[in-house]
């Protein structure tokens, strides 16, 4: 079965710090990968999605993630984290030809400090 | 996002009791989704549906069903609400892609529910 793993819980970083968050998804053939942010006490909402073409996909708010394909992985990063970016993150694979559901990981909590 | 809407945002209930909640939206998306969100297990999908006439079941749809009523409206009911129904209940609607599998979900702003 098709799953997704975000290994890191629970980060804490201080502002200006480099942030990465780990994705992999078990899955052979062609995926489409997203990353969801939810902030405190809101829904959540895309920051970025990667369907095709270049890897390296940029989104909202100076996030990018990079697809990987030999290692199964989607991992998030963003160079310098604001305090603003203290949420849960999850990332969400939706694989294969005619799969309609999204499947998300556990999701990892970040927390910025000033 | 106020084109994804969900009633209420809050309810307590307890153990026994039929309770609905509802999912309205004016995307004019066909999609409609109902996951579940618990911590520490990110988001689970309950059901879905991609027209009025289409219901299908998600990952843990035992103790739930849903009615879509219009392309707009998709409720969610719990026949007899149990403790381990207390969770995070967020509504989605997605758009066509280029293919199935590309669609992108829009959630609503949840309904929090407690059964005692």
């Amino acid at each position: 079965a098709q799953s997704v793993s975000q290994h890191n819980h629970h980060v804490i970083l201080s502002e200006a710090a480099s942030l990465e968050l780990g994705c992999n998804y078990s899955y052979g053939g062609t995926v489409n990968l997203f990353w969801y942010v939810q902030y405190p006490g809101q829904h959540l909402q895309l920051l970025l999605k990667y369907f095709s073409g270049d890897p390296l996909v940029k989104g909202i708010k100076g996030f990018e993630a990079e697809f990987i394909k030999s290692k199964f992985s989607f991992n998030l990063r963003k160079p310098s984290v604001q305090w603003s970016d203290t949420a849960e993150y999850f990332c969400a694979v939706n694989a294969g030809r005619n799969t309609d559901k999204l499947i998300f990981g556990t999701g990892t909590r970040l927390q910025v400090f000033p | 996002d106020a084109d994804v809407t969900q009633t209420p945002r809050n309810r307590i209930t307890k153990t026994g009791k039929r309770i609905m909640l509802e999912c309205s939206q004016t995307k004019g998306h066909d999609r409609m989704y109902w996951y579940r969100q618990d911590p520490g297990l990110g988001l689970r999908l309950i059901y879905y549906s991609f027209d009025v006439k289409d219901i299908n079941k998600g990952e843990i749809s035992d103790g739930y069903s849903v009615s879509r009523q219009a392309q707009a409206k998709f409720s969610l009911s719990l026949e007899s609400a149990i403790p381990n129904q207390t969770a995070l209940y967020f509504c989605a609607t997605s758009e066509p892609g280029r293919g199935v599998s590309q669609e992108t979900q829009y959630f609503g702003p949840g309904t929090r529910l407690l059964v005692l």
